[in-house]
């Protein structure tokens, strides 16, 4: 299986801040990496695909980069909804498989 | 918009069978090239890809569940299923469906329905 790390684990930020959340990847995976969005009580929602592809309706503040086994996400100008836990996933490989998270609190 | 719902018992006994479905609206489950797919995620935990399948009904499981779980597609009633068997409380989750867009070049879960949870209690 392909193991996904994260870094940091959590963090905290104030309003306006600049935030980059890291991803790695056990193997190279190319560019099949997608970030997810995870607020309490609520499905994962879909923020980037491909590795640097936004989805449709994500606020362009949100950005990320990356090919092979390493890759970014970066919210540029962090906003009080932006408060919640990032995924990051593979989708190169069966079984997928996700990162551990990254908890973004306000500081 | 498509939309989906999963449905289920929301309580199942240990070594019993747990069964979920997902109905699908807003589009017919046959059309596009999509597939089907779950995805299960305990308390606190990250999420855990479950399996897919295709919409002639070729599945794909997670190694770690592969021999306990079935994912089946009814286009009839533009819904799938999961059942998972020999369930224990490490099974207890909340379960997810989703609709996975994919291609040559891409591959992603784009939209998911709201989850159910699912206890595993005697």
């Amino acid at each position: 299986d392909i193991q996904m790390t994260q870094s940091p684990s959590s963090l905290s930020a104030t309003v306006g801040d600049r935030v980059t959340i890291t991803c790695r990847a056990s193997q190279g995976i190319s560019n099949y990496l997608s970030w997810f969005q995870q607020k309490p009580g609520r499905a994962p929602k879909l923020l980037i695909y491909s590795a640097s592809t936004l989805q449709t309706g994500v606020p362009p503040r949100f950005s990320a980069s990356g090919s092979g086994t390493d890759f970014t996400l970066t919210i540029s100008r962090v906003q009080p909804e932006d408060f919640a836990t990032y995924y990051c996933q593979q989708t190169y490989n069966s079984p997928l498989t996700f990162g551990p998270g990254t908890k973004v609190d306000i500081k | 918009q498509v939309q989906l719902q999963e449905s289920g018992p929301g309580l199942v006994k240990p070594s019993q069978t747990l069964s979920l479905t997902c109905t699908v609206s807003g589009g017919s489950i046959s059309s596009g090239d999509f597939y089907w797919t779950w995805i299960r995620q305990p308390a606190g935990k990250r999420p855990e890809w479950v399996g897919r399948v295709t919409i002639s009904g070729l599945t794909d499981y997670n190694p770690s569940l592969k021999s306990r779980v079935t994912i089946s597609i009814d286009t009839s009633r533009n819904q799938f299923s999961l059942k998972m068997n020999s369930v224990t409380a490490a099974d207890t989750a909340v379960y997810y469906c989703a609709r996975v867009a994919r291609s040559n070049t891409y591959y992603y879960f784009d939209y998911w329905g709201q989850g159910t949870l699912a206890t595993v209690s005697s």
